[in-house]
């Protein structure tokens, strides 16, 4: 079955680390996107790739990078310098038609101890 | 600035009855609105999907309905399970760079009691 793949599930940090969330896709999308869940803020957008080898920062990138080498992989790293990182992150990646819309991964949620 | 407003945090309604979830949005350029549903813990998974020359999409039970004068959209669940109990996301996408990117509003908490 084709579709978005998260790890770990939940992530502990110490501050001051960078960690990085893993996603991979096999579903041939060319576009994915990281977006961050925070309680009554909806889903904010991180980063996005429309193409392997390029990327755009989205509405928070502070505090993050990200890397598309291959069509099916779209890490995130979280750096220290992201001053509150305690959040669910979430990866989607979108099929040419709107008609569906983005699959999402199950998430990582990312706490800072 | 918010460009995609879910008003109401939650929603309560009784098994059997419609829910209707509101959404509202200030850009003009946007052209096409989706609204996915989310459990705790996981992912949002894609519900019904209108575009901006439609102003009715249907699909079972989800009907979506877009009124692109007011800016408003709406989402009528009939009849209501207690299965539809979840998050509700409206999204919507376009606007001046077609990059693909969707904007989420707040998300509405909706309660379906037996």
């Amino acid at each position: 079955d084709g579709g978005i793949t998260q790890s770990p599930k939940y992530l502990f940090r110490k501050e001051g680390q960078n960690v990085t969330l893993s996603c991979e896709q096999n579903l041939n999308h060319d576009a994915m996107y990281w977006y961050r869940q925070d309680p009554g803020q909806g889903l904010r957008l991180i980063y996005y790739s429309q193409i392997v080898n390029d990327f755009q920062k989205g509405d928070i990138a502070e505090g993050y990078s990200v890397s598309r080498e291959k069509k099916e992989s779209f890490p995130l790293t979280v750096t220290s310098a992201q001053k509150n990182p305690t959040a669910f992150y979430l990866c989607a990646s979108k099929e040419n038609d709107w008609d569906y819309g983005y699959t999402f991964g199950s998430g990582t949620r990312l706490t800072v101890v | 600035d918010q460009q995609v407003k879910q008003n109401s945090p939650s929603l309560s309604v009784q098994e059997g009855r419609i829910s209707i979830l509101n959404c509202d949005y200030t850009n003009s350029m946007f052209d096409y609105f989706l609204w996915y549903k989310k459990y705790p813990a996981e992912g949002p998974t894609f519900l019904i999907s209108i575009s901006s020359i439609k102003d009715k999409n249907e699909d079972g039970r989800f009907t979506v309905f877009l009124n692109k004068s007011a800016k408003h959209l709406s989402l009528h669940i009939v009849p209501s399970q207690p299965g539809d109990s979840a998050v509700y996301f409206c999204a919507a996408s376009g606007g001046s760079s077609n990059t693909g990117k969707l904007i989420f509003g707040q998300g509405t908490t909706l309660q379906v009691k037996p």
